[in-house]
């Protein structure tokens, strides 16, 4: 595997269910982002991990927990979700302490709620 | 505070037409400027950067020159493809106190037709 990948790719699930999105970076980041992507709206930050400390949380709700064990994984666990939370949900990675500090994004899990 | 403004689309062209989506940004110190693509059904991948004014990015035909004068990194092409429909991310990274800050635009969607 290369680059930035995401599972599932797509998931339905119930408002009562819990699921994980996972996310593995294979490029040898030392960061690591969580960002929800809804049809007409701009792309939102939620959350920011940093040498696998949380450093950015944006008013995401507590249904939303991410969880990142080491520097390539990203977990972003779900529960209790409403229906307003469907969108794609992207994954990226970068290296710190570069000075350009782009982005490496996954293809994203369309998560639809019902 | 830190911000980035894109023209609204969707931008439609012909195949062969030139395009140009103009992007500025308000920054307070000295960014580094970003444009991603989005392709369907995929992740944000990044086209091109430049970390300094009057920096030039270029990739896959499409260019973007940093302009600290007019805050603007528009990102041009002479002549379209129907590959290049996608949506279009303007992007500045700068650095705070709690490291990189990146902030995307709203993205701008591009069709192409035959």
């Amino acid at each position: 595997e290369t680059g930035v990948t995401q599972t599932p790719r797509h998931l339905v699930m119930g408002m009562t269910n819990k699921k994980s999105l996972k996310c593995e970076q294979h490029l040898g980041h030392n960061a690591m982002y969580w960002y929800k992507q809804s049809a007409k709206k701009p792309l939102e930050l939620m959350f920011v991990y940093s040498l696998e400390e949380r450093v950015e949380n944006n008013s995401v709700p507590s249904r939303f927990s991410p969880e990142c064990p080491n520097s390539s994984h990203l977990f972003l666990h779900l529960h209790t979700l409403q229906p307003e939370d469907s969108a794609l949900y992207l994954c990226a990675s970068s290296q710190e302490e570069t000075g350009a500090y782009e982005q490496y994004f996954g293809p994203g899990t369309r998560l639809t709620v019902t | 505070g830190n911000s980035v403004t894109q023209m609204e689309g969707p931008v439609t062209l012909s195949e062969e037409a030139f395009l140009t989506i103009n992007c500025t940004y308000t920054a307070t110190g000295y960014p580094s400027l970003f444009w991603y693509v989005q392709y369907p059904g995929e992740g944000l991948q990044l086209l091109l950067k430049a970390t300094k004014a009057d920096d030039k990015g270029s990739n896959k035909g499409f260019e973007a020159t940093y302009r600290k004068e007019t805050t603007s990194f528009h990102l041009e092409k002479g002549s379209v493809q129907v590959s290049d429909s996608a949506v279009y991310f303007c992007a500045l990274s700068i650095r705070n106190t709690g490291g990189f800050k990146t902030i995307f635009g709203a993205g701008t969607r591009l069709f192409v037709k035959a």
